[in-house]
């Protein structure tokens, strides 16, 4: 399986201000999905990040707010825009080769917002 | 909107022990379902999946069960160590739309 890193692998954030979270693989891969996990919580899908073009939101996920980035296949990025507490939640990149492939997770970013 | 869920937050079992986690899914779409174990302060970490064209697949020491017609999956675990301490998730997606969607998750927490 893929080898996936996130940086950072924790932060701590004052409201109102904005953090960038990089997802970097080892290999070239079709896709790249952004997740969301709240304390406590199973995961909940953002965003499937697409090379080459803006990236596919999911219900409840704004562009403006989670803005995203693939530039190449091994490498994409989100930022957590105007952060609130609320969006205090530990951030996963997962990455398949192909869209039938199995998704393998990075170890998350861990956010909170005071 | 259809869900993957799970009928157990939580597992306690003896060491040695096997461990069954139960999962339940209302999309009759899906065709394709993950195990995933999440240790903390790491993200979820694959340990097997299974296809809708077979009912049984056995790894390591696991064996995914599923049952298409009541929309059931389970993940056995055969004698069931410290390090299988974790939360257990399973995911499901289909052909047609390759995004996974979650179920709540279990904990499992091994006795010594």
């Amino acid at each position: 399986s893929a080898v996936i890193s996130q940086k950072p692998s924790r932060d701590i954030c004052q409201r109102g201000t904005s953090l960038t979270i990089q997802c970097q693989v080892d290999s070239q891969v079709t896709m790249m999905f952004w997740y969301r996990q709240q304390p406590g919580q199973s995961l909940t899908l953002i965003a499937t990040a697409n090379q080459g073009s803006e990236a596919t939101y999911e219900s409840g996920f704004v562009i403006d707010k989670f803005p995203i980035s693939r530039p190449n296949l091994t490498f994409s990025t989100l930022t957590v825009s105007n952060m609130s507490p609320e969006d205090s939640s530990i951030y996963l990149c997962s990455v398949a080769p192909e869209p039938t492939d199995t998704q393998y997770f990075g170890p998350g970013t861990r956010l909170t917002v005071l | 909107g259809e869900s993957v869920g799970l009928h157990l937050p939580t597992l306690s079992v003896q060491e040695g022990d096997n461990s069954i986690i139960n999962c339940a899914y209302s999309n009759s779409a899906s065709d394709y379902f993950i195990w995933y174990k999440q240790e903390s302060g790491k993200g979820p970490q694959f340990i097997i999946d299974i296809r809708s064209n077979m009912d049984k697949r056995q790894g390591q020491r696991v064996t995914v069960l599923l049952n298409k017609t009541v929309k059931h999956l389970s993940l056995q675990i055969a004698a069931t160590q410290p390090g299988d301490s974790a939360v257990y998730f399973c995911a499901e997606s289909s052909t047609n739309d390759y995004k996974l969607s979650f179920g709540a998750g279990t904990t499992v927490t091994v006795r010594a």
